[in-house]
């Protein structure tokens, strides 16, 4: 079973960029398409977009195009989200996840446990 | 964009109790729909895909029905270890989306 590891928590002023880290174990990485999801304090589930690690494709909605730079290190099995122009309303938990099921949209069946991301000034 | 309505946005129910969630599409989505449970603190869990296929593990006091733009989740027989919040999401590839209901928290009466 695929495993995903998220970096920790991370604070930031407004206007500032953050990245948060995805590491895949016991498999490879470009077998998967990622996905990162957010989820704001007391509210629900927000779709953010996907990554393809085997040919870079990203995917994100119209929400945080523009904002939002999807990447990989393959040689450490790692993806990366990275969100700037920050503001308190990105103030959110955001998990990446994925299904070993098919290498496309379909559901999510493998979780990372989230990585807390608190913008303030 | 393809828009999920979810419905209700909270519900409370007596252990025992039949539940049910409703969530329409904004557009013909075939079965390409799936729900989740939220635990708090958790992170999400697949119980149905497809609308309604039950994932491997789950109890089956859940399923899932519909299609096309009208979906239900249903819970048959509530016990105190379901509370949470339950979520229903969209999926497609053409062109490349996905997209969650707004939730449905569930608490016990």
């Amino acid at each position: 079973q695929v495993q995903l590891v998220q970096s920790g928590a991370e604070v930031r002023k407004p206007g500032a960029s953050v990245r948060v880290s995805c590491k895949v174990s016991g498999y490879s990485l470009t077998d998967f398409l990622i996905h990162w999801v957010r989820q704001a304090p007391g509210k629900g589930l927000e779709w953010m977009g996907s990554f393809d690690p085997e040919d870079g494709e990203a995917i994100s909605t119209q929400t945080f195009q523009g904002r939002v730079t999807m990447t990989e290190d393959t040689a450490t099995n790692t993806a990366y989200m990275e969100l700037n122009s920050l503001r308190s309303e990105d103030t959110a938990v955001y998990f990446c996840a994925t299904t070993m099921v098919v290498k496309s949209n379909y559901y999510l069946d493998v979780w990372a446990k989230g990585t807390p991301v608190t913008v303030s000034s | 964009d393809i828009q999920m309505t979810q419905s209700p946005p909270s519900l409370s129910a007596s252990v025992g109790d039949r539940v049910t969630i409703t969530c329409r599409a904004s557009q013909d989505i075939a079965n390409y729909l799936n729900w989740y449970q939220q635990k708090p603190g958790k992170v999400p869990e697949l119980l149905i895909y497809d609308a309604s296929n039950l994932r491997s593990g789950v109890p089956s006091r859940f399923s899932g029905s519909g299609s096309g733009t009208d979906f239900t989740f249903t819970i048959i027989s509530l016990q105190p270890e379901d509370v949470g919040t339950y979520y229903c999401q969209q999926y497609d590839n053409l062109p490349p989306s996905i997209t969650f209901g707004q939730g449905t928290r569930l608490e016990i009466k």
